[in-house]
């Protein structure tokens, strides 16, 4: 079965510095693979994704991630935080087609980002 | 113009009273989806609609009932809550065939079963 694992729950960093949150899949064919951005009391927004090709996949706010294969591993970066980076961040794997729905999304638990001034 | 709204946004009730929650989007899309967050964040799909037509409908309660009345609309009603039922939910659409997961999420209506 597909699974998602994100194995730190809390992370704080300071302003300027440099980002990675970590997402370990389970999933027997080519996944399609997602990062997404939960603000307090806000849904979530799409931050990237990879389907497939390149295996470093550019996002939105100054995001990427890199797909690596053989450490099942699709993990997240960012070169210099900024305090709105504060956020859930939650890793996902596609589930597969149901009859053409394609939305069914297998998430992690997600991380919570800190910033400090 | 929010391009998935949902309503209400908070909801207090006591146990076995029956509630709905409403999702409109405005995005053309095909497909909407219920999602449900539990207090630790955990994120479960729970029901699939594509074009009015059920799709996907996860291990869910029959107490939980999606109700599609055109392809922009997704309600959830649920009936006899339970202290359990407590939870974030989570409304999303998506272009269907188009980028597989790239979904639009509402805010979110926060239940909290007393």
């Amino acid at each position: 079965a597909q699974s998602v694992t994100q194995p730190d729950i809390h992370i704080t960093v300071s302003e300027g510095a440099s980002l990675e949150l970590r997402c370990n899949y389970s999933y027997g064919a080519t996944p399609y693979l997602f990062w997404y951005v939960q603000s307090p009391g806000q849904g979530l927004q799409l931050l990237l994704k990879y389907f497939s090709g390149d295996t470093l996949v550019q996002g939105i706010k100054g995001f990427e991630a890199e797909f690596k294969r053989s450490q099942s591993s699709f993990n997240l970066r960012k070169p210099s935080v900024h305090w709105s980076d504060a956020a859930e961040y939650f890793c996902a794997v596609g589930a597969g087609d149901y009859g053409g729905s394609q939305g069914n999304l297998i998430f992690g638990k997600g991380t919570k980002l800190s910033v400090k001034p | 113009d929010t391009a998935v709204s949902q309503t209400p946004k908070y909801l207090v009730t006591q146990m076995g009273n029956d509630k709905s929650i409403k999702c409109e989007q405005n995005l053309g899309h095909d497909t909407m989806y219920w999602y449900k967050q539990d207090s630790k964040k955990f994120l479960k799909i729970m029901f699939s609609y594509n074009n009015k037509e059920l799709i996907i409908n996860e291990t869910v309660p029959n107490r939980f009932s999606p109700k599609s009345p055109d392809k922009a609309h997704l309600n959830l009603h649920i009936n006899s809550l339970e202290l359990g039922d407590s939870a974030v939910y989570f409304c999303a659409s998506s272009q269907d065939r188009a980028i597989p997961g790239e979904l639009f999420f509402g805010e979110g209506s926060r239940l909290t079963v007393l």
